[in-house]
């Protein structure tokens, strides 16, 4: 199995940081990374798929990048809607593995 | 609009069954393949099984091969996960989702864009 590692687990920036998430896949997995936000007590949504490519409605201050085995999730200007729990997942083979999650809380 | 309602979860004893539905609606049901997540409490996303638009193909996680079946009636726009031999490990939020496969640049990509509401499994004496 392919495994996702994402850092840090958790972070705390304030309104207007630039906030980066890593995953490492412990694979090469080509472009075949989605990043999903999960709010408490909601399922997750769909943020970027494939590695950079937003979903209608993403805003724009967040971003995706990278390829192999190491991707990013960028967020330009953090807002308060952008906390939550953030997970990235390949989808290069099954079973289709997400990392541990990342926890952004808002100072 | 596309719409993914779940069904069929509850308290189950160890080793006992359960049977989750997923009602699909505002899409070509049958012209996707639908997964199955689950979280337990406090935890990650973690995969557990796919099946195929026309259900010609079945995928599972070590973890639940040979105690889950996921199945689908593209009559009734329904998925299904039937779970035997429930164990303690089981219990979990168990959601199912939408995957559009889409094609890019000769390459075929899984993303999961849809997801129900999530419903909980609990399997406990």
């Amino acid at each position: 199995d392919i495994q996702m590692t994402q850092s840090p687990s958790s972070l705390s920036a304030s309104v207007g940081d630039r906030v980066t998430i890593t995953c490492r896949a412990s694979q090469r997995i080509t472009s075949h990374l989605n990043w999903y936000q999960q709010k408490p007590g909601k399922a997750p949504e769909l943020l970027i798929s494939p590695t950079s490519t937003l979903q209608s409605g993403v805003p724009s201050r967040l971003s995706g990048s990278g390829s192999g085995t190491d991707f990013t999730l960028t967020i330009s200007s953090l807002q308060p809607e952008d906390s939550a729990t953030y997970y990235c997942q390949q989808s290069y083979s099954t079973p289709y593995t997400f990392g541990q999650g990342t926890k952004l809380e808002i100072k | 609009e596309v719409q993914l309602v779940e069904s069929g979860g509850g308290l189950v004893q160890p080793g006992g069954s359960l049977r989750l539905s997923c009602a699909a609606s505002g899409f070509t049901f049958s012209n996707y393949w639908m997964h199955w997540v689950r979280q337990a409490p406090g935890k990650g996303l973690v995969w557990v099984s796919r099946i195929k638009g026309d259900a010609s193909s079945t995928t599972y996680a070590d973890s639940v091969k040979g105690r889950f079946t996921i199945s689908r009636d593209n009559a009734k726009n329904t998925l299904y996960l039937q779970m035997n031999s429930l164990r303690a490990e089981d219990t979990a939020v168990y959601y199912c989702a939408r995957d559009p496969d889409q094609y890019s640049g000769g390459i075929w990509y899984s993303q999961f864009d849809y997801w129900g509401q999530g419903n909980l499994v609990t399997v406990s004496s």
